[in-house]
C-alpha cells in the first residue's frame, strides 16, 4: 500500500464548476499538508500548505485536512481552464531532519471552456 | 515565492554519455536541495537529499555512481547522469526550502533529459 493515495483521474468539468481533489494517506506522522500544480512539462508550483487538521482559503482555492480520516482535499470554486493542469498533493513529517516529501501520483484535471 | 532555477529545460544525449543538470536558487541560500525524478503520469520519487558542502543522502534503490550529486556552494546543486542509457531517460526535478525546516518547497522548471 501506498504512503500516499490519489486518484489519478483524468477528471474533466466545465467551466465555473466546483472541483473537488482529494488525497489518502496511512503515515499518522504526516503533520504539513500541501498542494501542487503541475502543468504539462513544468516543475510543480506550490498553491498551498496546511499544518495538522484544519482549513486554509487562499483565493478560489480552499484546502482541508482531516488527520482523524487521513483524508485532505483541495476545492477549486469558480474553475476556469486555466486551472488544467495536474494536481499533487504532498505531505511531510514534523520537526527538523524529516523534511522528506511524500507525494500523490497526481490528478489530471481539465476544465471546459 | 522562492525562485529555483534549472538549466536545461531539455537535453538530448548519445547512449554512455554523461549529462550535468543545474539547479539554482535564484533569490536565497538553500543549504538543502532536493532531486526529484518523474516518470509520464507517475509521481515525483525523490533521489537524493542534497547538503551543502557534504555528501549528498540517496534514497534507497537509487544508484550513488550513476547520479552524481554536487552541492558545492548554497544556491547551485548539480546532478550529473553518468553513462546514461535510454532507461534514464525522465523528468528530474530539483526543490529546496528557504530555510532548513520551512514548510514550503519551490521547485525548478524540470530537466526532460532523453538518450538515444
Amino acid at each position: 500500500q501506498k504512503e500516499v493515495e490519489q486518484d489519478p483521474g483524468p477528471l474533466s468539468v466545465p467551466e465555473g464548476a466546483i472541483v473537488s481533489l482529494n488525497c489518502t494517506y496511512s503515515n499518522s506522522a504526516f503533520q504539513y499538508f500541501m498542494w501542487y500544480r503541475q502543468y504539462s512539462r513544468k516543475g510543480p508550483e506550490l498553491l498551498m500548505y496546511t499544518y495538522s487538521s484544519g482549513n486554509k482559503e487562499d483565493g478560489r482555492f480552499t484546502a482541508q485536512v482531516d488527520k482523524s480520516s487521513k483524508y485532505i482535499s483541495l476545492f477549486i470554486r469558480d474553475s476556469q481552464p486555466s486551472d488544467s493542469a495536474t494536481y499533487l498533493c504532498a505531505m511531510r513529517g514534523g520537526g527538523f531532519g524529516n523534511e522528506k516529501l511524500t507525494f500523490g501520483t497526481g490528478t489530471r484535471l481539465t476544465i471546459i471552456p | 515565492g522562492a525562485v529555483v532555477s534549472q538549466h536545461p529545460s531539455w537535453v538530448i544525449c548519445k547512449s554512455g554519455t554523461s549529462v550535468k543538470i543545474e539547479c539554482r536558487s535564484l533569490d536565497f541560500q538553500a543549504t538543502t536541495m532536493f532531486w526529484y525524478r518523474q516518470f509520464p503520469k507517475q509521481s515525483l520519487m525523490l533521489m537524493a537529499t542534497s547538503n551543502e558542502g557534504s555528501k549528498a543522502t540517496y534514497e534507497q534503490g537509487v544508484e550513488k555512481d550513476k547520479f552524481l550529486i554536487n552541492h558545492a556552494s548554497l544556491t547551485l546543486s548539480t546532478l550529473t547522469v553518468t553513462s546514461a542509457h535510454p532507461e534514464d531517460s525522465s523528468f528530474y526535478i530539483c526543490s529546496a526550502r528557504v530555510r532548513t525546516g520551512a514548510t514550503e518547497a519551490f521547485f525548478g522548471q524540470g530537466t526532460r533529459l532523453t538518450v538515444v
